[in-house]
């Protein structure tokens, strides 16, 4: 089975320092995605990666970057951070293909105080 | 745009009741896939079933079924046979081809089954 790794499960940070969520696949899988989830919105795409050193914004970019050096990690940055991005992140990875699913990440739930 | 959209916030079921939660999606791409997610309280997300835009029949996974009405834009989950075990959030989520293999997902539904 998939695994993909969050480095952490709960992540208490202050305003204005930069934060690196991290994640790792195991599968080799060409895309990887960072999601946020918030009641009521649903999830909601930041960035996504179809191959090393690429990347796409999604529907939420503001205030993140991202980063993918390697195949199997892929990095989201909040280069300050704020309190409105107190949220669940979920990384996500897949195949490429239109029913390739997602697998997820166990999710880090990240408040900033 | 919102390209999915769950209408329903919250719903409650009896055990052991059939239940259908809505999923409307917007594209102009003809080919794209839908997908719905189950999210217990444990967080964790769990693949449910997939239907393609030109998959001639509707797709089943054990108790879950997909109503996929193509011209109503529509791609319905029907759970029969509920279980405490479905309560949970419920995902729809939508990739079209030309979309860069990015996934959307809409707002989500709470289903609460009662004993």
């Amino acid at each position: 089975d998939v695994k993909v790794t969050q480095s952490s499960r709960y992540l208490v940070k202050r305003t204005g320092e930069k934060v690196f969520l991290e994640c790792v696949q195991d599968m080799d899988h060409e895309n990887m995605f960072w999601y946020r989830q918030d009641p009521g919105l649903g999830l909601r795409l930041i960035y996504f990666s179809y191959d090393v050193k690429m990347k796409e914004k999604g529907d939420i970019p503001e205030g993140y970057s991202v980063s993918r050096e390697k195949k199997e990690r892929f990095s989201l940055i909040l280069e300050s951070a704020s309190t409105n991005q107190t949220s669940m992140y979920l990384c996500a990875s897949s195949r490429t293909g239109l029913n390739e699913k997602l697998f997820f990440g166990s999710g880090t739930q990240l408040s900033v105080l | 745009a919102q390209k999915i959209t769950q209408t329903q916030p919250g719903m409650f079921v009896q055990e052991k009741e059939a239940v259908t939660l809505d999923c409307t999606y917007d594209t102009s791409d003809p080919s794209y896939g839908l997908f719905w997610y189950k999210q217990p309280s444990s967080g964790e997300m769990i693949f449910l079933i997939y239907q393609g835009s030109y998959d001639q029949q509707n797709a089943t996974e054990g108790r879950y079924s997909l109503n996929f009405q193509k011209a109503r834009k529509s791609a319905n989950l029907v759970i029969s046979a509920s279980q405490l075990g479905d309560s949970a959030m419920y995902f729809c989520a939508m990739r079209e081809i030309q979309g860069a293999q990015k996934l959307v997902f809409g707002q989500g539904t709470r289903l609460t089954i009662n004993p």
